[in-house]
């Protein structure tokens, strides 16, 4: 079955650095997407990205955020300069809108700690 | 009111019970609904869509009322590997992509 990848699956950063979180979605899929979900918290949206270009975003997603797809299959997530508050597991999705149901599927998700 | 609201329990219930869990939306314009499972730590998996007519997959048995805007999921004969968190997923109007996920209803099937 096609899945979503993620690298890394957990990463540690000092407070202030940069981060990129990479992901390979569904090859067939349109809409991409970045959520994130803070221990013990909701999963909350940051992003969605359509035709090469951010579709929406949500408050979260402040300047300090950047998303891109370099080549045809990856989809990063750039944190410029990370805070304490960043820390989260951050899934990468996608979708086929297609498709009945606009099924989203997640990658198993990128577990960012700042210290 | 909350875009997407359910009940977080937790919900102890024990092996071979039937239990239901319930999730209401604002958006009266919404289109699709699914419920997700969450294990601890792991990423939300597709459980099933739901449709305006309800439908069932197993010991699984979702509803939608778009009169009263509410979804419901039903779990039949509870397992222990059914303990985990249930989301409710909602993607709204049309021209946007957006899903938004409830809190979840952390859910313990007890031996």
């Amino acid at each position: 079955e096609p899945e979503v990848t993620q690298t890394p699956s957990h990463q540690v950063t000092q407070m202030g650095q940069e981060v990129i979180l990479r992901c390979v979605p569904i090859s067939n899929h349109l809409y991409f997407y970045w959520y994130r979900q803070i221990l013990g918290q909701k999963v909350e949206f940051l992003v969605s990205f359509y035709n090469n270009e951010i579709s929406e975003k949500s408050e979260i997603f402040d300047d300090q955020f950047s998303v891109e797809r370099p080549d045809g299959s990856n989809f990063t997530l750039k944190i410029r300069s990370t805070k304490l508050e960043d820390s989260a597991m951050y899934f990468c999705a996608s979708s086929d809108f297609r498709q009945k149901g606009n099924t989203i599927y997640f990658g198993e998700g990128s577990w960012l700690t700042v210290v | 009111r909350k875009e997407v609201e359910q009940d977080p329990g937790p919900f102890n219930v024990p092996e071979g019970a039937t239990v239901a869990f319930n999730c209401t939306y604002s958006n009266s314009a919404s289109q699709s609904f699914f419920w997700y499972r969450q294990d601890c730590r792991k990423e939300p998996k597709l459980l099933m869509s739901v449709y305006s007519s309800g439908n069932e997959d197993g010991r699984f048995t979702a509803q939608l009322n778009r009169a009263s805007q509410y979804i419901s999921l039903l779990i039949r004969d509870s397992k222990l590997s059914d303990s985990a968190t249930y989301l409710c997923v909602v993607s709204p109007t049309s021209g946007t992509y957006k899903y938004i996920f409830g809190t979840g209803t952390r859910l313990k099937v007890l031996a």
